[in-house]
């Protein structure tokens, strides 16, 4: 089955500075999606980007289909950015990866 | 409000006890998953249903069953609850690909 690997699983970041979250599949698929976790455990849909590049604000995915990967880029992050991000992807059903735990300091 | 909504937020109980959540979508979407959320943070499918139709069935306990009277619900009951039941468990819909989530009812067994 669809297996999927993100990374890094934590990052630590300065107010202002940018990140980058990768996100690779094992196989083909058709849907891919970008979520922020809340806290209390709801997601909240960044993306949904099977393919190319989207952009909403301060946050920008990547999907490049051929090679099984998507990332996503948050610039000049701020304290509200941390959290856990969330990938997933497949075709009839969504694989998540692990998540990336992202804290953002002053 | 078009969304997907989920009861109760929250759930403890014993274990051997029955447990039901709730789902319901206003977004008119045909298609609706349950997703587990286990200690560990990951999330996996457990069951989809496209208009009342079971259409994946992943490897879960005969414990678990999912419940459907129509596309727009899709309930999830627990008979019997174990400790390694604990966990948050999500509901999404979709019409296409992009699926939309609940806000997960996160159940502890004590």
């Amino acid at each position: 089955g669809q297996q999927v690997q993100q990374s890094p699983a934590s990052l630590v970041l300065q107010e202002g500075e940018n990140a980058e979250l990768q996100c690779n599949f094992s196989t083909s698929l058709n849907s891919m999606q970008w979520f922020y976790q809340r806290p209390e455990g709801s997601l909240v849909s960044l993306f949904y980007n099977p393919s190319g590049t989207k952009q909403s604000g301060r946050l920008t995915s990547t999907t490049v289909i051929k090679e099984r990967r998507s990332s996503l880029h948050i610039s000049s992050s701020q304290i509200t950015d941390s959290g856990t991000y969330l990938c997933a992807g497949g075709n009839n059903k969504l694989t998540f990866g692990q998540g990336t735990v992202l804290s953002v300091i002053p | 409000e078009t969304a997907v909504f989920q009861t109760p937020n929250y759930h403890v109980t014993q274990v051997g006890n029955e447990v039901s959540f709730n789902c319901k979508q206003t977004l008119g979407h045909d298609t609706m998953y349950w997703y587990k959320q286990d200690s560990k943070k990951l999330l996996k499918i457990m069951f989809s249903y496209n208009n009342k139709q079971l259409i994946v069935n992943e490897t879960v306990p005969r414990r678990f069953s999912p419940q459907s009277s129509d596309k727009a619900h899709l309930n999830l009951r627990i008979k019997s609850v174990e400790p390694e039941d604990s966990a948050v468990y999500l509901c999404a819909s979709s019409s296409a690909w992009e699926q939309y989530f609940g806000p997960g009812t996160r159940l502890t067994v004590l």
